[in-house]
């Protein structure tokens, strides 16, 4: 089993662009998660899913757009990068109130 | 307004020695405590949990306390060695509630040997 993955690991983007990550999940999760994590500020929760075709907003949701259209994947979407949005973002599922399970992240980059 | 809050963001300890790692939290309702420890360029890792009807979970050198009229957890490493050295957060989640995992700030531990 991989687990949780995250694609891409890296992006270096433009002011203004916009950009896709991507989360899979292989052990049949109800619940995901994207979090970005920033120096001092610890982890902050993006966006999160309680199933297929749900969404719901976390702590810091402005800027970013979600979609959960298959259960085993969760896209985290940038429609304007902003250099604010710097930070390395990571991906997590669990199963009903359990442990969470988190992706090896993506770093990315907003000139 | 924090709702998770790790108020020492770094610790030495002395390898053999004890590592006490403390969280506080103002919600209530979170009834499910979570550690995690994350290494550099890599995601968090679960370590060990506690739901709020114990006061105490054990799982080899890593217990941790809960103390719920304090709104207080810790988490205790014994004893402590150089590859524990990591960030270690802790998590709070509601789960009568909308199963949002709230994390604090993190605390850096440095394991000496």
């Amino acid at each position: 089993n991989a687990g949780v993955t995250q694609t891409p690991k890296f992006r270096v983007l433009k002011t203004g662009q916009s950009m896709t990550l991507l989360c899979a999940q292989d052990m049949n999760h109800e619940y995901m998660y994207w979090y970005r994590q920033d120096p001092g500020m610890g982890l902050r929760l993006i966006h999160y899913s309680v199933g297929e075709g749900t969404t719901a907003k976390g702590e810091v949701p402005d800027g970013y757009n979600v979609s959960r259209l298959k259960k085993q994947n969760f896209l985290l979407g940038l429609e304007s990068a902003a250099p604010s949005q710097t930070s390395v973002y990571f991906c997590a599922s669990s199963e009903m109130g359990l442990a969470l399970f988190f992706g090896p992240g993506t770093r990315l980059t907003v000139l | 307004d924090q709702q998770v809050k790790q108020n020492s963001p770094s610790l030495s300890v002395q390898e053999g020695r004890i590592s006490i790692l403390n969280c506080d939290y103002t919600n209530s309702m979170f009834d499910y405590f979570l550690w995690y420890k994350k290494y550099p360029a890599e995601g968090p890792t679960f370590l060990i949990s506690i739901s709020s009807i114990k006061d105490k979970n054990e799982d080899g050198r890593f217990t941790v306390f809960l103390n719920k009229s304090a709104k207080h957890l810790s988490l205790h490493i014994v004893p402590s060695q150089p590859g524990d050295s990591a960030v270690y957060f802790c998590a709070a989640l509601s789960t009568s509630g909308t199963y949002k995992y709230i994390f604090g700030t993190g605390t850096r531990l440095k394991v000496l040997a």
